[in-house]
């Protein structure tokens, strides 16, 4: 069973939309939640951490559902600059665990 | 703004030799780590190392596979026999104590290719 798996994708919309990614993670102990972002053949960077009750970033939103085991990353007024690969980045074991497991990542393609 | 910087940024080697991937993590973070990412594939945690010993590591991470920290400044990944299946993006990454485990830094990569 993959452990943190995500939308397909690619996400093709025009600037100004607002586009949502999906994730679910495996194990119910998870602890730590976060959204990277790559660019092509770049290093992942943070975009957000992930909190249980969910929060917001300027245009940026982040909800967990822990019943569901399900994290979802909305973005309005989308930008050409918000075109790269979207990563669901989750602390699979738990805590006193440092490694991450990510997912294989969403790509969104911002279109002028 | 502190970065983390990674040397070589390319190296192209032959099955069997060693390699050595260099690392000069955030001055003042404590925690240091290194992923792989495989080409068009996800990134892969493969050890994590604090206060000078390894905390966690992978099944990735086997005999073949090495870190070190000679300095004060620099962390190493060493590959004592490269295989073919070793080639892969090679990220250093690291955080403070006191950030959120998840929270990294990452540099921007050592790609290696293995012929």
């Amino acid at each position: 069973r993959k452990e943190v798996e995500q939308d397909p994708g690619p996400f093709n919309v025009p600037e100004g939309a607002t586009v949502a990614f999906n994730c679910t993670y495996s194990n119910s102990a998870s602890q730590s939640f976060f959204w990277y972002r790559q660019d092509c053949r770049k290093e992942p960077k943070l975009l957000m951490s992930v909190y249980s009750s969910g929060n917001e970033d300027g245009r940026f939103t982040a909800q967990l559902n822990r019943a569901s085991q399900y994290i979802s990353l909305l973005i309005r007024d989308s930008k050409l600059s918000d075109s790269a690969t979207y990563l669901c980045v989750v602390n699979i074991a738990g805590a006193g665990s440092y490694q991450l497991t990510f997912g294989k990542g969403t790509k969104l393609s911002v279109i002028p | 703004e502190p970065e983390v910087t990674q040397t070589p940024s390319h190296q192209v080697t032959q099955m069997g030799q060693e390699v050595i991937l260099r690392c000069v993590p955030i001055s003042n973070h404590l925690y240091f780590y290194w992923y792989r990412q495989i080409l068009g594939q996800k990134v892969e945690f493969l050890v994590s190392f604090y206060n000078n010993e390894i905390s966690e590591k992978s099944e990735i991470f086997d005999d073949q596979f090495s870190v070190e920290r000679p300095d004060g400044s620099n962390f190493t990944l060493k590959i004592r026999s490269t295989k073919l299946e070793d080639s892969a993006m090679y990220f250093c990454a690291s955080n403070l104590r006191d950030r959120a485990v998840g929270e990294l830094f990452f540099g921007e990569g050592s790609r290696l290719t293995v012929l």
